[in-house]
């Protein structure tokens, strides 16, 4: 079975300040991994992704997320929030052979200026 | 930059009508997907479209449901007769490949409210 979670419901930081964006996974074999940010009346865009490599994968907006195996995780970073990037993110598996994304039930990111 | 549609933003409809939700996925990709998000909840999965036949569908995908792609631009999700829990968000999908190392692209969702 699949299934992600994102202990979070809400994260709130400081415009400047580096956010994170906590998200654990449970896949058999190996995990492809997905960040997906929806603004609002906006679909979920696409944001990055860990297939295979460098744990550090850098996508859209500057946003990049760290992949650690050993923990299950895949937490959403960011150096220097910016007001902007206040939004609903997602984090998404997808099993090898898999057809579908799994998702978690997302954190909204709220950044104050 | 190429962008999935879905119509309408938001529908209402009395319990037990039928609805037909639509999409119109990025021109050139191949593989079609509905997903629903209740209230509060997570995003799930409801079935997968490649090739006019269904590759893929969940338990959620009963027999009150169904998907067609009448053209060569829209894809359709329709709900025989609607239940209240029903109610939800239904993002379309679409992707140019089908395997786990590609991203779906997303539609900004149709609200379905059943009274």
């Amino acid at each position: 079975a699949q299934s992600v979670a994102q202990p979070e419901d809400q994260v709130k930081v400081a415009e400047g300040n580096p956010l994170t964006v906590k998200c654990t996974y449970s896949v058999s074999g190996n995990p492809y991994l997905f960040w997906y940010v929806q603004y609002p009346n906006r679909g979920l865009q696409f944001l990055l992704k860990y297939i295979t490599g460098d744990n550090l994968v850098k996508g859209s907006y500057g946003f990049e997320a760290e992949f650690n195996k050993s923990q299950t995780s895949f937490h959403l970073k960011k150096p220097s929030a910016l007001v902007s990037d206040s939004a609903l993110y997602f984090c998404a598996v997808r099993g090898a052979g898999a057809n579908n994304l799994f998702f978690g039930t997302g954190t909204r990111l709220t950044v104050i200026p | 930059e190429p962008e999935v549609t879905q119509t309408p933003s938001h529908q209402v409809t009395q319990m037990g009508q039928e609805v037909i939700l639509r999409c119109v996925p990025i021109s050139n990709h191949l593989y079609f997907y509905w997903y629903r998000q209740i209230l509060g909840q997570k995003v799930e999965f409801l079935v997968s479209f490649y090739n006019n036949e269904i590759s893929e569908k969940s338990e959620i995908f009963d027999d009150q449901f169904s998907v067609e792609r009448p053209d060569g631009s829209n894809f359709t999700l329709k709900i025989r007769s609607t239940k209240l829990e029903d109610s939800a968000m239904y993002f379309c999908a679409s992707g140019a490949r089908d395997n786990a190392y590609n991203e779906q692209f997303f539609g900004p969702g149709t609200r379905l409210t059943v009274l």
